[in-house]
């Protein structure tokens, strides 16, 4: 079965340390997202990507980055941890055509923890 | 810019009864609205979703209205299950082909 996986699923990293998130999706969606949640601020959008080598920022992307070279993967980088980003991270994909009613397909979230 | 806005974080309601979770958005665009549902530990989930050429879509147990001239959508579920507790999310969709979501509430049943 097509799925979406994120991986580690559990990180504690320390101030000022460089930190990759990873997502693979194997259902070859265009559209691939970035959420964190925070308590009463819901899902906020990092950044997303509508196809290989397309990034752009969301509402929260200050301090994180994406890179997509292949249609199966985005990795989300943390260049400089701050403990402002210690959150729960949600990658999503989705057909093309989101605007049209398309569904997300989440991950189960990586929890960072940065100290 | 686009806004969705879910103003109670939580709600309770009793088994077998209605659950109504509201949500209200800024954008004047044509957009789609979905729902999405979270257990803990889990992604959200796609729950049911509606067009904004729409007034109304029902699946099931859940049905959500659209009130284009005031901006507001609410989620119905009828009867209320143990299993419906989860945080539950409306978003907005736009052509620029994002998704933005609300803040979410909590929704609790109880015995």
């Amino acid at each position: 079965d097509a799925e979406i996986t994120q991986s580690p699923r559990h990180k504690i990293t320390e101030t000022g340390r460089q930190v990759t998130l990873a997502c693979h999706q194997t259902w070859n969606h265009n559209n691939m997202f970035w959420y964190r949640q925070d308590l009463g601020h819901g899902l906020r959008l990092i950044h997303y990507s509508y196809g290989v080598h397309d990034t752009n920022k969301g509402e929260v992307s200050d301090g994180y980055s994406v890179s997509r070279s292949n249609t199966e993967d985005l990795p989300l980088t943390l260049e400089s941890a701050a403990s402002s980003q210690t959150s729960v991270y949600f990658c999503a994909s989705s057909q093309t055509g989101i605007g049209s009613g398309g569904e997300l397909f989440f991950g189960e979230g990586s929890r960072l923890t940065v100290l | 810019d686009q806004q969705v806005k879910q103003n109670s974080p939580s709600l309770s309601v009793q088994e077998g009864r209605i659950s109504i979770l509201n949500c209200d958005y800024t954008n004047s665009m044509f957009d789609y609205f979905l729902w999405y549902k979270k257990y803990p530990a889990e992604g959200p989930t796609f729950l049911i979703s509606i067009s904004s050429i729409k007034d109304k879509n029902e699946d099931g147990r859940f049905t959500v209205f659209l009130n284009k001239s005031a901006k507001h959508l609410s989620l119905h579920i009828v009867p209320s299950q143990p299993g419906d507790s989860a945080v539950y999310f409306c978003a907005d969709t736009s052509s620029a082909s994002k998704i933005i979501f609300g803040s979410g509430t909590r929704l609790s049943i109880r015995p």
